[in-house]
């Protein structure tokens, strides 16, 4: 079946820009994870959806990052005002979160590569 | 909140041999232990995890023991093969927590043919 989608897999933008990218987790997974990933560093934590409950923002770095999760499905991290220090690859995940008392595993997308001029 | 260091960064055998990749965690409420192989220009994908209640598990040619007391777990590969060749990354639950995940910043494996 369909894995982990995300969209654009590569965005060039300019410093003071807003970006938008898109991820489109596998159907039925109420689980939904952002995370970045900067050169040479491991996988940063920036926010949790989980069905309709309050989203876990604790990760993202500033307010200019959000992010949205309409109907359960299709995600979207906005990024206001890029800066060059947010040049990184932007991963998604989603998990079944079958078991809401037992972490699972987190099925991940192949990931943005933003670049911020 | 949750600390994982991961070593070495970089690592590289001759094929045949065995690697040996080393996590350490700072919350003692974790419990859940994944580990994920990331190839080049691919996107990550768990290889083995490991859960508090046992100390081993293996999946053929890969395992990972745990170690409580330590707050340490290692991911063992034998007779590494050149399609082993990637970016490993350990990750430990935060605080126990269902949902979040802390990463090392990986460990980066050549097996040279």
């Amino acid at each position: 079946g369909a894995g982990v989608s995300q969209s654009p897999s590569n965005k060039v933008t300019e410093k003071g820009k807003d970006v938008e990218l898109r991820c489109d987790p596998i159907s039925g997974h109420t689980a939904l994870y952002w995370y970045r990933q900067s050169l040479g560093q491991g996988l940063e934590f920036l926010i949790y959806f989980q069905g309709n409950s309050a989203p876990d923002k604790s990760g993202l770095p500033s307010d200019r990052f959000s992010a949205e999760r309409t109907g359960g499905s299709v995600s979207t991290l906005t990024i206001q005002r890029t800066q060059q220090e947010d040049s990184a690859v932007y991963l998604c995940a989603s998990s079944s979160g079958q078991g809401l008392a037992v972490i699972g595993e987190q099925f991940f997308g192949p990931g943005t590569r933003l670049t911020v001029l | 909140g949750e600390n994982v260091e991961q070593h070495p960064s970089t690592l590289s055998v001759q094929e045949g041999d065995s690697a040996v990749i080393k996590c350490t965690y700072s919350d003692s409420a974790s419990n859940y232990f994944p580990w994920y192989k990331q190839e080049l220009g691919k996107r990550p994908q768990l290889i083995i995890d490991i859960r508090s209640n046992v100390g081993e598990k293996k999946d053929q040619r890969i395992a990972v023991t745990l170690n409580k007391t330590a707050k340490h777990f290692s991911l063992h590969i034998t007779e590494t093969q050149p399609e082993d060749s990637a970016v490993y990354f350990c990750a430990a639950n935060s605080g126990g927590s269902n949902y979040k995940l802390t990463f090392g910043k990986g460990t980066l494996l050549t097996v040279n043919p």
